[in-house]
């Protein structure tokens, strides 16, 4: 079955600073999700790349899927308070059984004033 | 155009009584995925729906869990003699058709805590 792996696990940046969040799979994707938590809240989705090489942006952040399709790269570019949360990256797995989505575990950011 | 809809949002349960969370899907959207989402764990697949019908299921704990998604009203994920274990976040998800390439929309998730 597929699994994605998140990096940082927990990143703590300073307001107006850039940073990027990781994500490997470790089979190819066929579709790959970014969503934003808040802690306590429901996911927000951010975007959704199925392209090798694909490259979406929304506001100061902007993801990425590799040529190879098997990593994806979220950036957010002058960071601010409400950036903070967890975001996740989910993926389609159509050959491994289950018909939702696989997730990693997440990665906490924290913006520091 | 609401959302995905979950109630309730916060819900206590003693252990063995029964949980019944509901799942209104965005309007026009005949998919319903329900997942959870343990303590310090991440999100995890649970079970997927299409109107009266369940297409997988294999998120499932074998056990006490079930859902529906009849042809009118929300979906149920309905847990009986819950145990502390079931404590958790369960988030409904819905999507115009099946995920390949559909946008998923997730609820604001019910918090059950089994006491």
């Amino acid at each position: 079955s597929q699994e994605l792996e998140q990096s940082p696990q927990s990143l703590i940046v300073q307001e107006g600073k850039n940073l990027t969040i990781n994500c490997t799979s470790s089979k190819t994707l066929y579709g790959l999700y970014w969503y934003k938590q808040k802690y306590g809240e429901g996911l927000i989705f951010l975007m959704m790349l199925q392209k090798g090489g694909e490259e979406k942006s929304h506001e100061k952040i902007t993801a990425k899927l590799d040529e190879k399709k098997q990593q994806s790269s979220l950036h957010i570019t002058a960071s601010q308070p409400s950036h903070a949360g967890i975001y996740l990256c989910g993926a389609d797995d159509p050959g491994g059984g289950a018909d939702g989505l696989t997730f990693g575990k997440g990665t906490h950011l924290i913006i520091q004033p | 155009n609401a959302g995905v809809m979950q109630n309730p949002r916060h819900l206590v349960r003693r252990r063995g009584q029964e949980a019944r969370l509901r799942c209104s899907p965005m309007k026009g959207h005949s998919h319903v995925y329900w997942y959870r989402q343990l303590p310090e764990e991440g999100l995890k697949f649970m079970v997927y729906l299409q109107k009266e019908n369940i297409i997988d299921e294999s998120g499932m704990p074998k056990e006490r869990f079930s859902a529906e998604f009849p042809k009118e009203g929300p979906s149920i994920l309905r847990i009986q003699q819950v145990v502390r274990g079931d404590s958790a976040a369960y988030f409904c998800a819905s999507s115009l058709q099946g995920e390949n390439g559909n946008t998923i929309y997730f609820g604001e998730g019910s918090w059950l805590t089994v006491v």
